[in-house]
């Protein structure tokens, strides 16, 4: 059965520093997401990855996945108020068709 | 261009009471799929699809039937609302090759 675990599940942090979030899944996976939730709203798609290796950018975050640890990073640089939001990883297995799993979610906090 | 449409928004129920969460999307997308949302559990899968009369059961299922008779809607039924049930409800869609899911705007579930 596929696992998808977060950590940290909370975090706060002062503007400017850097910080990272991990995701591990238990299973073989062909693909990775990251999601971002603002309080009361609903999900807005931030990355995919799917090879090993793969590495996205978008502004302040950078994801990136290693398939053979079963490991994905969502890193924040130089962090701003703006980024705080949680963050979700996701995933599917493979074999077993678009069955898409969700981590429990990393609640970030941004002080000013 | 209205991506994912969920109905209603806000909904209370008593215990043992049906209902059904709607779910439209104009978007021509394969998979839709139906997530819970719990405070500190991240998205939980009830059901989803991967198209046209075909679905299966996510981690979740039990107390809720849903069906895909069009391309378009995956409606969610509540069998017999149960306070446990109490919720916001996410519908989701996406496509192959699509950089993950696109997701309505939720329902707010509560049942006393």
């Amino acid at each position: 059965e596929l696992k998808v675990e977060q950590n940290p599940l909370f975090l706060s942090m002062q503007e400017g520093k850097n910080y990272t979030i991990y995701c591990n899944y238990s299973t073989t996976s062909d693909r990775l997401y990251w999601y971002r939730q603002d309080p009361g709203k609903s999900l807005e798609s931030l990355f995919v990855l799917l090879s090993n290796g793969a590495v996205k950018q978008e502004g302040r975050l950078m994801a990136s996945l290693d398939t053979k640890a079963r490991l994905s990073t969502l890193h924040i640089t130089a962090a701003v108020h703006d980024l705080s939001a949680t963050y979700f990883c996701a995933t599917r297995v493979s074999a077993g068709g678009f069955k898409t799993i969700f981590g429990a979610g990393t609640r970030l906090f941004v002080k000013a | 261009n209205a991506g994912v449409t969920q109905t209603p928004k806000f909904q209370v129920l008593k215990t043992g009471q049906s209902m059904t969460l709607q779910c439209a999307q104009d978007m021509n997308h394969e998979y839709m799929s139906w997530y819970r949302q719990d405070p500190g559990m991240g998205l939980r899968l009830i059901h989803y699809s991967v198209g046209a009369g075909i679905t299966d059961q996510g981690e979740v299922p039990n107390g809720y039937n849903v069906s895909r008779s069009t391309t378009e809607d995956f409606p969610l039924r509540l069998l017999s609302a149960a306070p446990s049930q109490t919720s916001v409800y996410f519908c989701a869609s996406t496509e192959q090759g699509a950089r993950g899911y696109t997701f309505g705007s939720g329902t707010r579930l509560t049942v006393v």
